[in-house]
């Protein structure tokens, strides 16, 4: 299973993009990278998923390298209910278990 | 979107009693779901993946036989903590999968006193 690295924490404030970067250096060929974000006492939410290059949603882009390596989310404009852990995972979409890493808490201040 | 529900939302209980803890998903079948924990200020852990029809697998240092999961249909999978202590006072959250994407129950908070 394919480990991935955050930074423990990130400030912004309100209106500014927010780019949240992750190391998945031992990723599969099959392997997709999945972006989830938790408030607290709140199961994970879906936010989006990628494989190669870029993605865009109606909340956040997903962009990734060509080695797939690592990948950054961007989140555009946050407000201040963006506030939350966002966890980056690598998943085969196969149904296997998935584990998490320690995520990244995104802190926004009006 | 798929749906996946927990019961209790929240629980507290008396050290030594066995809590059950619900997990459904609502509009699709799930051969395989997942039960997580989660401490304060802290990442989701894998505690076992529950099997329908079959015996659940523990991750290492988690005790089968305190974490009892019970696979029983393909809508519903049951944790069941048994002898509760303050020490497995913590938000569980279960996870399906639908066939593309994972869904994640809202989580229950087990409180032991």
């Amino acid at each position: 299973l394919a480990k991935t690295t955050q930074p423990i924490s990130m400030d912004s404030y309100e209106g500014q993009e927010v780019n949240i970067t992750c190391s998945h250096n031992n990723i599969a060929t099959n392997d997709y990278i999945t972006w989830y974000q938790q408030f607290p006492s709140q199961g994970p939410r879906f936010i989006i998923q990628g494989y190669k290059t870029k993605v865009t949603n109606e909340v956040a882009s997903l962009f990734i390298p060509a080695d797939r390596k690592s990948s950054t989310l961007s989140l555009p404009r946050v407000s201040l209910s963006d506030t939350a852990v966002y966890y980056c995972l690598v998943d085969s979409n196969q149904g296997g278990k998935l584990i998490f890493g320690q995520g990244t808490e995104l802190s926004v201040k009006p | 979107g798929a749906v996946v529900s927990q019961h209790p939302s929240w629980v507290i209980c008396k050290s030594g009693t066995s809590v059950k803890i619900e997990c459904r998903s609502l509009d699709f079948q799930a051969t395989t779901m997942f039960w997580y924990r989660q401490f304060p200020k802290q990442s989701l852990m894998l505690m076992a993946t529950s099997n329908e029809g079959s015996k659940a697998t523990y991750e290492q240092g988690v005790e089968k036989d305190k974490f009892l999961i019970n696979h029983a249909s393909l809508t519903l999978s049951t944790l069941t903590v048994t002898s509760a202590h303050p020490e497995d006072s913590s938000f569980y959250i279960c996870s399906a999968f639908p066939g593309q994407g994972r869904y994640f129950g809202p989580g229950t908070r087990l409180t032991v006193l």
